[in-house]
Formats: structure tokens, C-alpha cells, sequence
């Protein structure tokens, strides 16, 4: 998990309420990336930023929104139009040089929308 | 579109004994291919990839995987497991473009038991 911190570890809303996750990465990557977990569906991809100032829709955007202002920093919102938000959700980042082409994770924040 | 299958949702394996989790892909062109694991409550860590050359390639942990063209697969293998292997795996692929963003499609998972 180096080098990209979420927060927080766990994060409890009420239904209806917008929510944003934190990710921040020191590994000075150009990409970063949200997903989402559940149970037997692998990960999934929300949204995508190569550069700052600039991002895009993934597979399952819908309900989610994201910024880029600063090269380090990729937070997600998630918003009341969200219909399932309960899950796992994934930050990581890489290079857009090279021939490093994984991905690095962060830890995780474990959301529960009640 | 690609598409990465693991058909196992559970491997068990006693410690010591070698284990192989499964991995088949679908892409046009050439594969970019990759094994993470998971540890509960814990983000992916990365063990190795296949881009080009070798079709045996070795990661981190004592794990390896052998890229198989014609049969599409990239089963990930350990000769000896270790309790502590037990956790969730995924494989994933991307498209080998030099240019423009290229998804990484995750698996489903398999959850890999080693038992003392």
C-alpha cells in the first residue's frame, strides 16, 4: 500500500447524503484511478485521471464524481444518486511512461450508507 | 472488448503442497497481464506481469506464472504454499498499445486457502 494513503478506513453515512473519499499518492504517478469492490464482482472502474485537470467517465460512473486539481490528490464524491453505495472502494495510480504499466493501491475505505 | 476469467472461486491447498490459481484472458492483440493479491480489508498488492519475452515470470513471494498464447492463460503457481498465501487473487489484462489509455480488467477473484 506505499506511496497512497485513502481515508478514512471505514466511513458511515446516512441514505441521502454526499460523501467524498479521500486519495492522495507521493509516488509523483501522472494516472490515478477509482474503483469499486463488491463481494464476487471484482473490481470495478469509476473514474480515471491521466492528467491533472482532466478526468473520465469509467464502467459505473453513475452516481459518482470525481476532481483533479493537484497532481497528487484524486477525491471521489459519492453522491445521493448513488443507488447501491455500500461497497469497498480502491484508489491507485501509475505511470503513463515507460513500460511500468501496473498499478498501485491504496488501502481502501470501506463505506456503509444506512 | 477484454475479458479475464478465473473459474475457480476457492483453491485449497495444504501447506507445503504446490498450488496454481487459474487465469484465462480474451483480448485482441497482445496481452499486458498481471496478478495482485489481496489480504482482508487491505488494498491490491502487486506480484508480477507478463508483458513481453519470457513466458515464465517470476514475482514477488516465490510466485510465478506462465503465459500460455495458445491457450490464453496466465495461471499463477507457487511450489510450496505457506499459511500466510492465503488471501483473495486477481488477475487482470490490458491491451498492449504504446499510445492512449488502456483499461485494466480485473477478475473476479479467487480465494486461495492453505491449510497447516
Amino acid at each position: 500500500d506505499g506511496g497512497i494513503t485513502q481515508s478514512p478506513k471505514y466511513l458511515f453515512r446516512k441514505e441521502g447524503q454526499n460523501v467524498t473519499l479521500s486519495c492522495e499518492q507521493n509516488l509523483n504517478h501522472d494516472a490515478m484511478y477509482w474503483y469499486r469492490q463488491d463481494p464476487g464482482q471484482g473490481l470495478r472502474l469509476i473514474y480515471y485521471s491521466q492528467i491533472v485537470n482532466d478526468f473520465q467517465k469509467g464502467d459505473i460512473a453513475e452516481g459518482y464524481s470525481v476532481s483533479r486539481e493537484k497532481k497528487e490528490s484524486f477525491p471521489l464524491t459519492v453522491t445521493s444518486a448513488q443507488k447501491n453505495p455500500t461497497a469497498f472502494y480502491l484508489c491507485a495510480s501509475s505511470t503513463t511512461s515507460g513500460r511500468t504499466y501496473e498499478q498501485y493501491f491504496g488501502p481502501g475505505t470501506r463505506l456503509t450508507v444506512t | 472488448a477484454q475479458s479475464v476469467a478465473q473459474p475457480e472461486d476457492q483453491v485449497n491447498v495444504a501447506e507445503g503442497n504446490p498450488l496454481t490459481v487459474k487465469c484465462t484472458y480474451s483480448v485482441s492483440g497482445n496481452p499486458y497481464l498481471f496478478w495482485y493479491v489481496q489480504y482482508p480489508n487491505r488494498g491490491l498488492q502487486f506480484l508480477l506481469k507478463y508483458i513481453t519475452g519470457d513466458n515464465l515470470v517470476k514475482g514477488s513471494y516465490g510466485f510465478e506464472a506462465e503465459f500460455n498464447k495458445s491457450q490464453t492463460s496466465f495461471h499463477l503457481k507457487k511450489p510450496s504454499a505457506l499459511v500466510s498465501d492465503s488471501a483473495l487473487y486477481f488477475c487482470a489484462v490490458r491491451k498492449s498499445r504504446n499510445t492512449g489509455f488502456q483499461k485494466l480488467v480485473f477478475g473476479t477473484g479467487t480465494r486461495l486457502l492453505v491449510s497447516p
